[in-house]
């Protein structure tokens, strides 16, 4: 099973600054790999898949890289309704693992 | 638009069992795999399990595998999770959620609003 560990677990980020997500997998997952945003009391929303490739709804604020093992989300400026938990999630062999989440809050 | 309502859901005690259905609408349901994932009260995420669009394959994380049973009725639009020897560590919100693709499990692009299992005598 491949292990995907988000990194931090919590960020604190002021509105307007860049926040910057963290996403390794124990074993390269190629650019099989999805990010998903969940705001609480809701399901999770498909962000980016295939590493790069931003979901239909998400503005270009928020962007997906890295390929193998290491990959990052950056959210260029937050705003207030990008507080939330994102989760990574391999697809690249069974079974699929979503990571423990990066929790991010307003400092 | 795309919906997935979850239905089933309740309280069970330890060793019982329980079906959670997914009805589908607003895509062609035929055409798309379908998994089940679950997120435990304050946790993260588990995927639990895939169907290919037509049935044929099926895929189990190990913490069920044995234990739930995954399936679909495409004339209905509607998936299924039966759920077996529930345990407490079984409580959680049960989500449906589509596949982008048809054959092989991948991203995730629309998810139901989840149902809740509680295991508790």
């Amino acid at each position: 099973e491949i292990v995907m560990t988000q990194s931090p677990a919590t960020l604190s980020v002021s509105p307007g600054e860049r926040a910057t997500l963290s996403c390794r997998a124990s074993q390269s997952v190629s650019s099989n790999l999805a990010w998903y945003q969940q705001k609480p009391g809701q399901a999770p929303r498909l962000l980016v898949y295939g590493a790069s490739t931003r979901a239909t709804g998400f503005p270009a604020r928020f962007s997906g890289s890295g390929s193998g093992t290491e990959f990052t989300l950056t959210i260029s400026s937050l705003q207030s309704e990008d507080f939330a938990v994102y989760y990574c999630q391999q697809y690249d062999s069974w079974p699929l693992t979503f990571g423990g989440g990066t929790k991010v809050e307003i400092k | 638009q795309v919906q997935l309502v979850e239905s089933g859901g309740g309280v069970v005690q330890p060793g019982g069992s329980l079906r959670l259905s997914c009805a589908a609408s607003g895509f062609t349901f035929s055409s798309y795999g379908m998994h089940w994932v679950r997120q435990a009260p304050g946790k993260g995420l588990e995927w639990l399990s895939f169907i290919r669009y037509d049935g044929t394959n099926k895929y189990y994380a190990d913490s069920v595998k044995g234990r739930f049973t995954i399936s679909r009725d495409n004339s209905k639009n509607t998936l299924y999770l039966q759920l077996s020897g529930l345990r407490a560590e079984d409580t959680a919100v049960y989500y449906c959620a589509k596949d982008l693709s048809r054959y092989s499990g991948s991203s995730l692009d629309y998810w139901g609003q989840g149902t809740l299992v509680t295991v508790s005598s």
